[in-house]
């Protein structure tokens, strides 16, 4: 089974409709990041959270909100979806202390916003 | 704030070439950097990583070394497969976001047989 897991894997959906974007972890990490990417942009940071009371705005975080329900799940929410929101979305995980900071990523959503 | 400069591709090989793609940074303190691969239809993985300066990371015959003076960690590999054909980015450590990762642009390797 896979260690980072999201749901659901392909979403379309229509302008100002609200989605939610799943992420669960097997790891025992305690943080927890959600990132979209864009062709040519690379990855950019929307949220991160370092454990089920901390929450912090990334780099992108506006017109999104998350909710860490408990260690091992991390939500993203989009409240009115726009087109421009149309992204492969990632999660990912790391542990607590780790100099290196290895991040492990779940397979990625695709969102499609019409 | 932080940052990652990577080549643009895409970068087409030839099977058994040499492979670079450069990669600088721009960051404060010390941060760890780190090369990430994506085939394609998939999540990212870790390819290798370095903490401090002069470390050389290494994984499947692909290295990358630490070089602050010119702040690099340039992606090399002596001879390209098929199989590597993939979206490879550079990131670190980004000390202002509470150390989550700050990703170049991704570069895109096409290797032909």
């Amino acid at each position: 089974d896979a260690d980072v897991t999201q749901t659901p894997r392909n979403r379309i959906t229509k302008t100002g409709k609200r989605i939610m974007l799943e992420c669960s972890q097997t790891k025992g990490h305690d943080r927890m990041y959600w990132y979209r990417q864009d062709p040519g942009l690379g990855l950019r940071l929307i949220y991160y959270s370092f454990d089920v009371k901390d929450i912090n705005k990334g780099e992108i975080s506006d017109g999104y909100s998350v909710s860490r329900q408990a260690q091992a799940k991390f939500s993203l929410s989009l409240e009115s979806a726009i087109p421009n929101q149309t992204a492969l979305y990632f999660c990912a995980t790391s542990d607590t202390g780790g100099s290196y900071n290895e991040q492990f990523f779940g397979p990625g959503t695709r969102l499609t916003v019409l | 704030g932080d940052s990652v400069t990577q080549m643009e591709g895409p970068v087409t090989l030839s099977e058994e070439a040499f492979l670079t793609i450069n990669c600088t940074y721009t960051a404060t303190g010390y941060p760890s950097l780190f090369w990430y691969v994506q085939y394609p239809g998939e999540g990212l993985q870790l390819l290798l990583k370095a903490t401090k300066a002069d470390d050389k990371g290494s994984n499947k015959g692909f290295e990358a070394t630490y070089r602050k003076e010119t702040t690099s960690f340039h992606l090399e590999k002596g001879s390209v497969q098929v199989s590597d054909s993939a979206v490879y980015f550079c990131a670190l450590t980004s000390n202002q976001a509470g150390t989550a990762l700050i990703f170049g642009k991704g570069t895109t390797l096409s290797v032909s047989s």
